[in-house]
């Protein structure tokens, strides 16, 4: 099972900042929260990961509470392209337990 | 650098025949994966090969799935015989190697869709 929560769906403006939230209070020391999105039937695309501290790349920022019992997916400037399914995962980074587990998902809407 | 490849792209089959996915991982990367979503369902993993070894197996569903990965680079994923429930999209994925980091994040493929009739 998932370990993770996540809204069903959202919906954001072009031009706007789209800020996903994920639930993850049972994670442990040891785990990292991935974000994966998969756009239409494509194959699920990585977009970013964390363990505990705020994290940034070309696709995303990742905001990890101090907790780390929540996390926050930011799409700075959402643009039509970004209209997908968002995944966030909690993966254990250990050797041997390399799968992902994947939940529903959040269904993010970009709206012109 | 290419990314992961799958073959064949859709695939129609009736009950009771074989069918046989391919993946081909990125160059050098170690892990391979392979996961499907059935309709409706989240996407599910089925093993993971760490070079031609199977390191992971636990979500494949039962015996008439067979996966290989001879030589360590591309696998195939058997289906024989194809029952109605096996339809969906088959993905997937390779990772360099299991060290923490970026070397152990998975890239997946386009997926194949299979159909059973």
């Amino acid at each position: 099972d998932a370990k993770t929560t996540q809204p069903p769906s959202m919906d954001c403006a072009e031009g706007r900042a789209a800020n996903l939230p994920c639930n993850h209070s049972t994670i442990s020391g040891n785990e990292y929260v991935y974000w994966y999105r998969q756009i239409h039937s494509q194959g699920p695309q990585y977009i970013i990961h964390g363990l505990k501290n705020n994290e940034t790349n070309e696709m995303a920022s990742l905001i990890i509470t101090e907790d780390r019992k929540s996390s926050t997916l930011i799409l700075p400037h959402a643009t039509l392209r970004d209209t997908a399914v968002y995944y966030c995962i909690v993966r254990v980074a250990a050797q041997g337990a390399q799968k992902l587990v994947f939940g529903q998902g959040t269904r993010l809407t970009i709206n012109p | 650098e290419a990314g992961v490849t799958q073959f064949p792209s859709h695939s129609v089959i009736e009950k009771g025949q074989t069918v046989t996915l391919r993946c081909d991982p990125i160059s050098g990367h170690d892990n391979l994966y392979w996961y499907r979503r059935v309709m409706g369902k989240e996407i599910k993993f089925l093993l993971h090969f760490v070079k031609e070894s199977k390191q992971d197996e636990s979500g494949m569903p039962n015996n008439r799935f067979l996966a290989e990965r001879t030589g360590g680079t591309y696998s195939t994923l058997k289906v024989q015989p194809a029952e109605l429930e096996d339809s969906g999209v088959y993905f997937c994925a390779s990772s360099q190697d299991q060290r923490t980091g970026f070397r152990d994040t998975q890239y997946f493929g386009p997926g194949t869709r299979l159909t059973v009739l």
